[in-house]
């Protein structure tokens, strides 16, 4: 059955340090990928979305993720963590058919100044 | 645009009652998707439409759950009777095209059943 894997609830990090966030995803064939961001008491927001087009995708707020196959993964990453990044990050697949989408379990990201 | 439009914001129902949540997308999206949102759970998919038909409904929980889109620019989620485990944020959203498309989320409806 096609999963998403996010390891880590809570992730904290110091302001101006590396921001990482990991997802895993399983499917037979590369899926579309997505990275949401979901600030408190808000509706999620589209952060990058992976379409096959490059392995390296930048999104919004200087964030961005790699696709790597052969691992099966699409981890999140931003070289210098602010304040504002603080949040709840999800990361989501379509799987294979891309008649489903499957959504992790979440992490939440702490700044500490 | 306004972006994706819910409500209530909150509803407090006892239960046993009909709860009805309601959602505009955005002008021009072609597909709606709900979702409910629990700390237990997370957040999972209802059921989504494509040009007002629902495509796949296979994340409603019961039969007590019921979606509906008459027009474009409209749909609602049903519950009847409401029970507290039904207890959650639920989620509007819309998209140009589909699951592949961005999605763009409405506020939510923070729903308590007591």
């Amino acid at each position: 059955a096609q999963s998403v894997t996010q390891l880590g609830s809570h992730v904290s990090v110091s302001e101006g340090a590396l921001v990482l966030l990991r997802c895993n995803y399983s499917s037979s064939v590369p899926p579309y990928l997505f990275w949401y961001v979901q600030y408190p008491n808000q509706g999620l927001q589209l952060l990058l979305k992976y379409t096959s087009a490059a392995t390296l995708v930048k999104g919004i707020n200087g964030f961005e993720a790699e696709f790597k196959k052969s691992e099966t993964s699409f981890h999140l990453t931003k070289p210098s963590a602010h304040m504002s990044d603080a949040a709840e990050y999800f990361c989501a697949s379509t799987g294979s058919s891309a008649s489903k989408i499957i959504f992790g379990s979440g992490t939440r990201l702490s700044i500490r100044p | 645009d306004a972006g994706v439009i819910q409500s209530p914001r909150h509803e407090v129902t006892e239960m046993g009652q009909e709860v009805t949540l309601r959602c505009k997308p955005i002008s021009g999206h072609n597909s709606l998707f709900w979702y409910r949102q629990t700390m237990m759970r997370g957040l999972e998919l209802l059921i989504y439409f494509n040009n007002n038909v629902p495509i796949d409904d296979s994340g409603m929980p019961e039969d007590r759950f019921s979606a509906k889109m008459p027009n474009a620019s409209f749909s609602t989620l049903k519950i009847q009777p409401s029970e507290p485990r039904d207890s959650a944020v639920y989620f509007c959203a819309s998209s140009l095209v589909g699951l592949v498309d961005e999605q763009y989320f409405g506020p939510g409806t923070r729903l308590t059943v007591t």
